[in-house]
């Protein structure tokens, strides 16, 4: 068990720019899942994966936001016409091929944006 | 709407005596209750999770919680505090959205002072 890895670890960008963050997670694992934490919160729920498979995407996220899994393997998660608003932490998560409801997540330790 | 509180932004306690994290949730049908610990620069960890039997669960580093059905409560304790235990708590619950998605809440700051 290597764990679940992110790429980059800090990332500083312009308002405008286009983002692309990359999380490879536990081998075995088929469930790949994206939050956003900000300073005092919890981890917002973004999207979800099983294989290739993109099953749920939060409302809250904008079309500016889209995420990939290709091949169920690694998934990228870009960030087009970045805001100010976008700064914050990008948590990869996964976990087994057990029941999902009782398996639990397993985090990267995350990107940091910061869009000035 | 489906959704998990903490009801504590901080909890303080001394080393040695006991710690209460409260956790309470509002779900539709039966609850998948998690908790998560987050040390400073580093990724959240799995403590214990609650699916079905036994209302007092035991997980990693001595914690255990508590879930009260009557109550939606799930809280996280500890007989006796450390130091090391300092760090920010989540409690989350896995729902049933076609997927399982699991949602946390805002967490809660534990110190332990020596």
């Amino acid at each position: 068990d290597t764990g679940v890895s992110q790429n980059p670890r800090h990332k500083i960008t312009k308002r405008g720019q286009n983002v692309t963050f990359r999380c490879d997670p536990i081998s075995e694992h088929n469930r790949l899942y994206w939050y956003r934490q900000t300073l005092g919160q919890g981890p917002e729920f973004l999207t979800y994966f099983q294989n290739e498979a993109q099953l749920e995407k939060s409302r809250l996220l904008s079309d500016r936001f889209s995420a990939e899994r290709p091949k169920g393997s690694f998934s990228t998660l870009e960030i087009q016409r970045t805001e100010q608003g976008d700064s914050a932490m990008y948590l990869c998560a996964s976990s087994s091929r057990g029941q999902s409801y009782n398996s639990p997540l397993h985090f990267g330790n995350g990107t940091r944006l910061t869009v000035t | 709407a489906q959704s998990v509180a903490q009801p504590e932004d901080q909890v303080n306690v001394a080393e040695g005596n006991p710690l209460t994290v409260k956790c309470t949730y509002s779900v539709s049908g039966n609850p998948y209750l998690f908790w998560y610990v987050q040390y400073p620069n580093r990724g959240l960890q799995f403590l214990l999770k609650y699916i079905t039997g036994d209302n007092l669960v035991k997980g990693s580093y001595g914690f255990e919680a508590e879930f009260n059905k009557s109550q939606t409560s799930f809280h996280l304790k500890k007989p006796s505090a450390l130091v090391s235990d300092s760090a920010l708590y989540f409690c989350a619950v896995s729902l049933n959205t076609g997927g399982f998605k699991t949602i946390f809440g805002a967490g809660t700051r534990l110190f332990v002072k020596a």
